[in-house]
């Protein structure tokens, strides 16, 4: 069965060094999503690609992220420098629209602390 | 942006009991799912069903978009049903992104 791959599955980093998370997206979905979700809370958007272009980075902390999918194909989401705050679970979600609508699935998310 | 509530936030089942988990948004939508956090934070997919009745194996989902809510219904609850349910939305307004409610915290004891 197609799935969303992700890695690291955790990611253990000191404050104000830099890190960065992949994610593979189910073959032929050209939406992908990255999601930031902190303990006790549902997900949020951080940002959403079609295809390689940027389409939702409104929640994205520009001074400090960058997400790039240069293909079209496989993202990777950078931090730097990380802060404390930024300890959450990192989720890559891709989706494909059909006739029916669009549905997403989620892949299995990077666990990240930050010490 | 719309608001996703879903009740109860905590919810304890003994071992093959039944339950109903809701999820009530505050303007139309164009999708919604319902997924299953597992203990290791993984979202599985259990419904896409912006409206209507499904039912998979144990699990069935009601969405009645008039009436802006859906529900999740668990029958003979198992100890592998424990987690976080939550239901997330999209709205043709605010681009394909899920807007996610705030979840509903299960544990089945055996």
């Amino acid at each position: 069965e197609a799935e969303v791959a992700q890695s690291p599955r955790y990611k253990i980093t000191e404050k104000s060094q830099a890190v960065a998370f992949w994610c593979d997206p189910i073959s032929g979905h050209a939406t992908l999503y990255w999601y930031r979700q902190i303990l006790g809370q549902g997900p949020e958007l951080l940002v959403q690609f079609q295809d390689e272009s940027v389409v939702d980075d409104s929640q994205l902390p520009k001074d400090r992220f960058s997400a790039e999918r240069l293909k079209g194909v496989d993202s990777t989401l950078k931090i730097q420098p990380a802060e404390l705050g930024d300890s959450a679970m990192y989720l890559c979600a891709s989706s494909f629209t059909t006739g029916g609508g669009r549905e997403s699935f989620f892949g299995q998310g990077t666990r990240l602390t930050v010490v | 942006g719309i608001q996703v509530e879903q009740s109860p936030p905590d919810l304890i089942l003994q071992e093959g009991a039944n339950s109903t988990l809701r999820c009530n948004f505050s303007d139309s939508v164009n999708n919604l799912q319902w997924f299953h956090q597992n203990p290791w934070g993984q979202l599985i997919n259990l419904f896409y069903i912006p409206s209507g009745t499904k039912q998979n194996g144990r699990l069935s989902a009601t969405t009645v978009a008039t009436e802006r809510y859906s529900l999740l219904y668990i029958s003979s609850s198992q100890t592998t049903d424990s987690g976080v349910y939550f239901c997330a939305v999209e709205q043709g307004s605010s681009g394909d992104k899920l807007t996610f409610g705030t979840g509903t915290r299960l544990a089945v004891r055996p």
